[in-house]
């Protein structure tokens, strides 16, 4: 099946700085990539839809000047959280979706980013 | 709107019995419904999904089953084994729009 990966998988930075989430889709090419963010024992919430070439839709709260999205190849897309605060700790998950195939709706995961601002 | 409802949160069952984890959802549009399983600190997993021209879908010991009318979808787990255990998400799409709406979630714990 279709790969994604993230990197990193864990970090920790301190209140006011940035970090930048890495997704890759290894095998497939993704125009479309998501970005979700996931609280403990809460589902999945979508924080963005990231498009090759352009624009990032951004879902409705979410800060767009604050979650850097960038989609500038068909296999990479990359969230940056800037200035970032204890209260954006959280675990980003990205996926994507190959849409060369039979089901262009399934999509696929990647593992997960740890972040921990402290 | 997309909600997706989802129940039970919490399903506590002895090894060897059936599961069950039932959504709703409200968009008529919608059409395309899978199941994700997330073990602890791990990525979401595809299990089964079922479009909307059919009504039941199986694969091996999981199952799905669809009602249009009612727009509810289920998820049956037969035989459970204690590496069942997982959190167990629903989701729905529509053909046209990339994005899922996800269901909160069900722990289903597995006991030997």
């Amino acid at each position: 099946g279709a790969v994604v990966s993230q990197h990193p998988s864990r970090v920790i930075c301190k209140s006011g700085t940035s970090v930048k989430i890495e997704c890759r889709s290894l095998d497939f090419q993704a125009t479309t990539m998501f970005w979700y963010r996931q609280f403990p024992k809460q589902s999945l919430m979508l924080m963005a839809t990231s498009n090759e070439g352009s624009k990032a839709t951004y879902e409705q709260g979410v800060e767009k000047d604050k979650f850097l999205i960038n989609h500038a190849s068909l296999t990479l897309s990359t969230l940056t959280v800037t200035s970032a605060h204890p209260e954006d700790s959280s675990f980003y998950i990205c996926s994507a979706r190959d849409t060369s195939g039979t089901s262009s709706y399934e999509q696929y995961f990647g593992p997960g980013t740890r972040l921990t601002v402290t | 709107g997309e909600n997706v409802e989802q129940h039970p949160s919490t399903l506590s069952v002895q090894e060897g019995d059936s599961a069950v984890i039932k959504c709703t959802y409200s968009d008529s549009a919608s059409n395309y419904f899978p199941w994700y399983k997330q073990e602890l600190g791990k990525r979401p997993q595809l299990i089964i999904d079922i479009r909307s021209n059919v009504g039941e879908k199986k694969d091996q010991r999981i199952a799905v089953t669809l009602n249009k009318t009612a727009k509810h979808f289920s998820l049956h787990i037969t035989e459970t084994q204690p590496e069942d255990s997982a959190v167990y998400f629903c989701a729905r799409g529509q053909s046209g729009y990339s994005t899922l709406t996800f269901g909160k979630g069900t722990m289903l714990l597995v006991s030997p």
